[in-house]
């Protein structure tokens, strides 16, 4: 089966800029995530989506950061307006269910630079 | 919410040589433990999981243990080959209430010298 895909996977911004990432989950899986990789760490979830319904939005910073999943499908996550601490990769993660115990299948990631 | 800690950030060794590395929680309602490796720019991978009702769980040359008592989790790799190189995190999860998401450790950046 294809996988989670991703694009760009490179954008280099300066701060106050905006930038948008998208993620195309793989076929049939209701639940998409949103991760924040900071060089050296673990991933930090953002965003959950179950079909196009937020599930958990606590860690993302509202303020300047926005996630949409239209039709349940594809989503996009948007920064308006960049600050250096974003800088990181953002990985976007789908798998089948939501309660059950599934493996997270993630994609390439895209790596953003904000000078 | 729940807290995972991982140790050590870094490890090196031979070659054939075993590998433990080793994780803490925090919620004692986590009940799915996963593990990814992350080769360097590339995405994670899930290489073995564990659920609270299972002690210890095998594939090949890589086994993972739980002590839920202790909170606390660990990754085995025997025979280590240089492919094994890479960054590995650990993760928590509680499946029920709304607490389910996985929460990562910071990762162990594992080199495995020829």
């Amino acid at each position: 089966e294809a996988g989670v895909a991703q694009s760009p996977r490179y954008k280099i911004i300066e701060k106050r800029q905006s930038v948008a990432f998208w993620c195309n989950p793989i076929s049939g899986h209701a639940t998409l995530y949103w991760y924040q990789q900071i060089l050296g760490q673990g991933p930090k979830l953002l965003i959950q989506f179950q079909n196009n319904g937020v599930v958990d939005d606590s860690q993302l910073p509202k303020d300047r950061f926005s996630a949409e999943r239209l039709k349940g499908v594809d989503s996009t996550l948007k920064i308006q307006p960049a600050k250096l601490e974003d800088s990181a990769v953002y990985l976007c993660a789908s798998s089948p269910e939501r309660l059950a115990l599934n493996e997270q299948f993630f994609g390439p990631g895209t790596r953003l630079t904000v000078l | 919410g729940e807290n995972v800690e991982q140790h050590p950030s870094t490890l090196s060794v031979q070659e054939g040589d075993s590998a433990v590395i080793k994780c803490t929680y925090s919620d004692s309602a986590s009940n799915y433990f996963p593990w990814y490796k992350q080769e360097l720019g590339k995405r994670p991978q899930l290489i073995i999981d564990i659920r609270s009702n299972v002690g210890e769980k095998k594939d090949q040359r890589i086994a993972v243990t739980l002590n839920k008592t202790a909170k606390h989790f660990s990754l085995h790799i025997t025979e280590t080959q240089p492919e094994d190189s890479a960054v590995y995190f650990c993760a928590a999860s509680n499946s029920g209430g709304s607490n389910y998401k996985l929460t990562f450790g910071k990762g162990t950046l594992l080199t495995v010298n020829p």
